[in-house]
């Protein structure tokens, strides 16, 4: 099957601790992103990645971290200095052709701060 | 700074009973106007692009116009399937990587 895979879909974190999101995708898409989703907001991008072993700060970049190691894989760490974590975040990719506009995204991971 | 405005926030329509959302934007050159759908707990799935004022795209009982200042997406004769969060985004003419700004969207609820 093809598509994006988030994991986990649902993770409790205490406050302090550092967590990582996993975002894997087999479309052979060159560019993925990471956005926010807050109830009353609208999508917020946090970091982007065009090519592998490079990225770009998005507009909510403060907090967390990526790499792009694999074409297929782009991980998103949540640190502690995110001072309010509790979110959905969803990952997406985009193909070469980026006039379409279209991203594809995976179903979220829900993370809570306790 | 590129903004996108929907309206309303929420909608409850009766079965059959069609209606329409807004989605007003201001950028400052607009590459592309996007509309996806998105389900409870899910990610937002893509349903239309239009690039310019006028264009026109439909698919099944939506039809998504574009003008200078807004986009419209119409629901004919919509069944209780089509609730959803529907949301809209822009893509501006300058800036690279595909940053798409979204509005908050419309949350539709189509009932028997």
């Amino acid at each position: 099957d093809g598509g994006i895979t988030q994991s986990p879909k649902y993770l409790f974190r205490k406050e302090g601790q550092n967590v990582t999101l996993s975002c894997e995708q087999n479309l052979n898409h060159d560019a993925m992103y990471w956005y926010r989703q807050d109830p009353g907001q609208g999508l917020r991008l946090i970091y982007y990645s065009q090519i592998v072993n490079d990225f770009q700060k998005g507009d909510i970049a403060e907090g967390y971290s990526v790499s792009r190691e694999k074409k297929e894989s782009f991980p998103l760490t949540v640190t502690s200095a995110q001072k309010n974590p509790t979110a959905f975040y969803l990952c997406a990719t985009a193909d070469r052709d980026y006039n379409t506009g279209e991203l594809f995204f995976g179903e979220g991971s829900r993370l809570t701060v306790l | 700074e590129d903004q996108v405005t929907q309206s309303p926030e929420a909608l409850r329509l009766q079965e059959g009973e069609s209606s329409s959302l807004n989605c007003s934007y201001t950028v400052s050159g607009l590459r592309g106007l996007f509309w996806y759908r998105q389900d409870p707990g899910k990610g937002p799935e893509f349903l239309f692009t239009l690039y310019s004022a006028g264009e026109e795209k439909e698919k099944e009982r939506l039809k998504a116009t574009l003008t200078k200042k807004e986009s419209f997406l119409h629901i004919t004769a919509p069944k209780p399937e089509d609730s959803a969060t529907y949301l809209c985004a822009v893509r501006p003419l300058t800036g690279g990587g595909n940053k798409l700004t979204f509005g908050t969207g419309t949350q539709l609820k189509v009932e028997l």
